[in-house]
């Protein structure tokens, strides 16, 4: 089994903040904690990573919390096509992608 | 800039028939190479993965088996599928280093009848 676990589905409202919670009590020192997220009939695609601090892209901000067991993938205003699976992983140690999670977006 | 192949997009194959699916990679060299599947509606299950020519390492026991007879090339294969084999088939790629991310490719759906 992957390393992660995240639940397996959350809704939101448009135009709201998504916060989507990962678990990975197991990281190792060196792992990176990257997410992807993964559209109908799709590949996965990179969405953001980080090591310990916190992190803000375009897509995404990611806030890891200070032990490191725990992550969360943030996306500050939900748009219908964010709706999609949302995987954790830990790089390099654990490549495997668990159930994920399945964003809901409601107009 | 690097891309990443995968074909056929779809397959249909009878059940004991032959499988091959190639993945190449353009526009780097050495990278790890990764086989996911994914069953309908299910996570992605981790196959195999490549961290160089003739390396492969299995992640699950099972009906397939991989080659990587060039650096960028990558290959899944089965003698005889299952109905079971069925999936959503996915190569990825990176660079190895521990912050690299994966890029997937468009993948390969796959039905066993």
């Amino acid at each position: 089994d992957a390393k992660t676990t995240q639940p397996n589905s959350m809704e939101s409202n448009e135009e709201e903040p998504v916060h989507l919670p990962c678990n990975h009590s197991t990281i190792s020192g060196t792992d990176y904690i990257h997410w992807y997220r993964q559209l109908p009939s799709q590949g996965p695609e990179y969405v953001i990573h980080g090591l310990t601090s916190n992190v803000n892209n375009r897509m995404a901000s990611l806030a890891i919390a200070e032990d490191r067991k725990s992550s969360t993938l943030i996306l500050h205003r939900a748009t219908l096509r964010d709706a999609a699976v949302y995987y954790c992983i830990l790089s390099p140690s654990d490549m495997r992608f668990g159930a994920g999670t399945r964003l809901t977006v409601k107009p | 800039s690097q891309t990443i192949h995968q074909w056929p997009a779809t397959l249909v194959q009878p059940v004991g028939s032959p499988l091959s699916l190639e993945c190449t990679v353009e526009g780097t060299s050495n990278p790890n190479l990764y086989w996911y599947r994914q069953a309908a509606g299910r996570g992605l299950q981790l196959l195999f993965y490549s961290v160089g020519i003739g390396q492969i390492s299995s992640e699950v026991p099972q009906n397939l088996s991989a080659s990587r007879p060039q650096d960028r090339q990558f290959i899944l294969s089965s003698k005889k599928l299952l109905l079971s084999d069925s999936g959503f088939y996915l190569c990825a790629w990176t660079l190895g280093g521990i912050r690299e991310k994966l890029f997937f490719g468009s993948g390969t759906q796959l039905s066993v009848l």
